[in-house]
């Protein structure tokens, strides 16, 4: 069975940072791409980046780009997202997703002073 | 960037009875390869989204068979044949062929 678990939320002031991690079991995680996506309080779904299955490519929503990296390591089937220069309007839920099928609990990252 | 547009956005349905919910998309989600990454999520009250049906029509492990998906190009349905109370919550439709990904507004399908 498909598992993701992420982890690294938390509290932090406007123009902080904060790494996400994600770790994967029940699938063949080299072999997929990765995402992440958000959920604003009480908002819809946002998807926020996602990495091919060797980290050769990364692409981002235009709102994060310059600010978020996202990054893996296939020998420990973990996902990054490194976020730096935080603002208010990134605080939400973040899950992990391989190729479009969220699975985990994600983590609640909140960015106020 | 895709837009896709969900009706309605609010349906009050009875239980047993059939719902069915359109997701249009401001482009083709047809891929070079033929493919169509159109995919439908649920999210129960104070729960995660989980994925129901995968590339328009192909419903997900544990996914109970009253749900259905389809549609091509730009139109796609999810259809439940028989409402339950557990089917109460918003449902996305979600397109992964065009970067950036992007969902629908969600429809909230609530108990009459």
């Amino acid at each position: 069975e498909v598992q993701l678990v992420e982890s690294g939320g938390g509290l932090v002031q406007p123009g902080g940072s904060l790494r996400l991690s994600c770790v994967a079991s029940g699938f063949t995680f080299r072999n997929s791409w990765m995402n992440w996506v958000r959920q604003a309080p009480g908002q819809g779904l946002e998807w926020v980046a996602n990495i091919k299955e060797d980290g050769s490519a990364q692409y981002y929503v235009n709102s994060v780009k310059g600010r978020f990296t996202i990054s893996r390591d296939n020998a420990k089937n973990s996902l990054y997202l490194q976020m730096n220069s935080l603002r208010i309007e990134d605080t939400a839920v973040y899950y992990c997703a391989a190729g479009s099928d969220i699975r985990g609990q994600g983590t609640l990252v909140t960015v106020s002073s | 960037d895709v837009v896709l547009t969900q009706s309605p956005l609010a349906l009050p349905v009875t239980l047993g009875q059939p719902a069915s919910i359109s997701c249009r998309s401001s482009q083709s989600l047809v891929r070079n390869d033929g493919s169509t990454d159109l995919h439908w999520f649920q999210q129960r009250p104070g729960h995660s989204p989980r994925r129901l049906i995968f590339k328009v029509s192909n419903r997900d492990s544990g996914v109970p068979d009253r749900f259905s998906g389809s549609g091509s190009g730009t139109d796609f349905t999810l259809k439940i044949s028989r409402v339950e109370a557990e089917d109460v919550g918003i449902y996305y439709c979600m397109q992964g062929t065009h970067w950036p990904f992007t969902f629908g507004p969600g429809t909230k399908v609530d108990i009459k």
